[in-house]
């Protein structure tokens, strides 16, 4: 059964680009959420999805957008990237009704830097 | 809002050490209350929770009990392996999305 997963592993962009990372939650799951870990910090939570649609948000700006898809993988767009946009953005799946735990898997991330 | 303080690191320990970190947090109702673990380069597995107060969460050796009073969830564990060498975060858990302490490095020589 495969966990959280999560592309790219890895990726370099520069100042003002727009990038795009992905994630399939874990088998069974349809809820997903995304967190921004910057260097040295805890996690901090940029938004969930459920049902398509984004049903929690902390504090970021609109830069920061996603999408679900049926299949409930998910995407993170950040646009006009800037170098505080650097971290590891970790993707987190959740299941809901007989799936719900109450435990969220998370994904090994994706490492942006921006120059 | 809801926040989590947890000691800072790193923390340094010889194998078979007891372990203590600390963390204290600050909620609004009942929040869930969970220990994390993140080896290095790899993403964030949990290691141990508790839902309510006075429950003590258990695993791999690490204990947590969730003190209300106190409204404290420190991680402990009686005798530390080099294995366990990660960096640890504190969470509490409200309305499904996860607030997270700083972390805390530890650090377990032979």
């Amino acid at each position: 059964d495969a966990g959280v997963t999560q592309s790219p592993t890895h990726l370099i962009k520069t100042r003002g680009q727009q990038v795009t990372l992905r994630c399939s939650p874990k088998s069974g799951h349809d809820t997903v959420s995304w967190y921004q870990q910057a260097l040295g910090q805890g996690p901090q939570f940029i938004f969930q999805y459920y049902e398509e649609e984004e049903r929690q948000r902390g504090n970021f700006p609109d830069r920061f957008s996603g999408h679900q898809f049926p299949n409930y993988s998910s995407e993170l767009n950040v646009n006009a990237l800037l170098l505080g946009d650097s971290a590891l953005y970790l993707c987190a799946s959740s299941g809901t009704g007989t799936e719900n735990t109450g435990e969220l898997f998370f994904g090994e991330g994706s490492r942006l830097t921006v120059l | 809002g809801n926040s989590v303080t947890q000691m800072e690191g790193p923390v340094t320990l010889s194998e078979e050490a007891f372990l203590t970190i600390n963390c204290t947090y600050t909620a609004t109702g009942y929040p869930s209350l969970f220990w994390y673990v993140q080896y290095p380069g790899e993403g964030l597995q949990l290691l141990l929770k508790a839902t309510k107060a006075d429950d003590k969460g258990s695993n791999k050796g690490f204990e947590a009990t969730y003190r209300k009073e106190t409204t404290s969830f420190h991680l402990e564990k009686g005798s530390v392996q080099v294995s366990d060498s990660a960096v640890y975060f504190c969470a509490l858990k409200r309305y499904s999305t996860l607030t997270f302490g700083k972390g805390t490095m530890l650090l377990v020589s032979p």
